[in-house]
């Protein structure tokens, strides 16, 4: 089974601020890659598919990038409404493991 | 507007059965894939089991594998999961979510709200 893992689990930042979180798969998944946004209480809800494909109603300044095993997720500028915490997911092969999640805080 | 609405949750006793639900509306539900996925408290995201448009094609985590069985019913619209010889390390939010594709990539682009599964004597 493929093993994703994130970095870093959790990250302080301010409104304004710009922000990447990695994400490292255990082997090549090519662009296999998914970005998941999730607030306390809710369901996930996919912001990137194919490593850096903006799924519709995501506003632009989510970016992803990467292939084969490092993929970045990049927040240009930093909105209250994005304190959340984020996964990856790959779609390469069964099963469609997930990161353990990068919590990001207000600093 | 595309809905997934889960339901059948709630407190059971290790060892005890369990069905959920999760009732989809704005779609065409008999053409779309669809998996569970679960989260256990204050932990992250696990995928628990595949199920194709048609039915004929199934697959489950190790974790759940033999205990539990994921069922669709396209005329009724609904997904299904019996959970049964149910463990403490079941308890989680049990989400029901859709799989779009885009030119051979796939993604989880639809989720319900969830619904929670507490195991406990």
């Amino acid at each position: 089974d493929i093993q994703m893992t994130q970095s870093p689990s959790s990250l302080s930042a301010s409104v304004g601020d710009r922000v990447t979180i990695t994400c490292r798969a255990s082997q090549s998944i090519s662009s296999y890659l998914n970005w998941y946004q999730q607030k306390p209480g809710k369901a996930p809800k996919l912001l990137i598919y194919a490593a850096s494909s903006l799924q519709s109603g995501v506003p632009s300044r989510f970016s992803g990038s990467g292939s084969g095993t490092d993929f970045t997720l990049t927040i240009s500028s930093l909105q209250p409404e994005d304190f959340a915490t984020y996964y990856c997911q790959q779609s390469y092969s069964t099963p469609p493991a997930f990161g353990q999640g990068t919590k990001l805080e207000i600093k | 507007e595309v809905q997934l609405v889960e339901s059948g949750g709630g407190l059971v006793q290790p060892g005890g059965s369990l069905r959920l639900s999760c009732a989809a509306s704005g779609f065409t539900f008999s053409s779309y894939e669809m998996n569970w996925v679960r989260q256990a408290p204050g932990k992250g995201l696990e995928w628990v089991s595949y199920i194709s448009s048609s039915g004929s094609t199934i697959y489950y985590a190790d974790s759940v594998k033999g205990r539990f069985t994921i069922s669709r019913d396209n005329a009724k619209n609904s997904l299904y999961l019996q959970m049964n010889s149910l463990r403490a390390e079941d308890t989680a939010v049990y989400y029901c979510a859709r799989i779009e594709f885009w030119s051979g990539y796939h993604a989880f682009d639809y989720w319900g709200q969830g619904t929670l599964v507490t195991v406990s004597s």
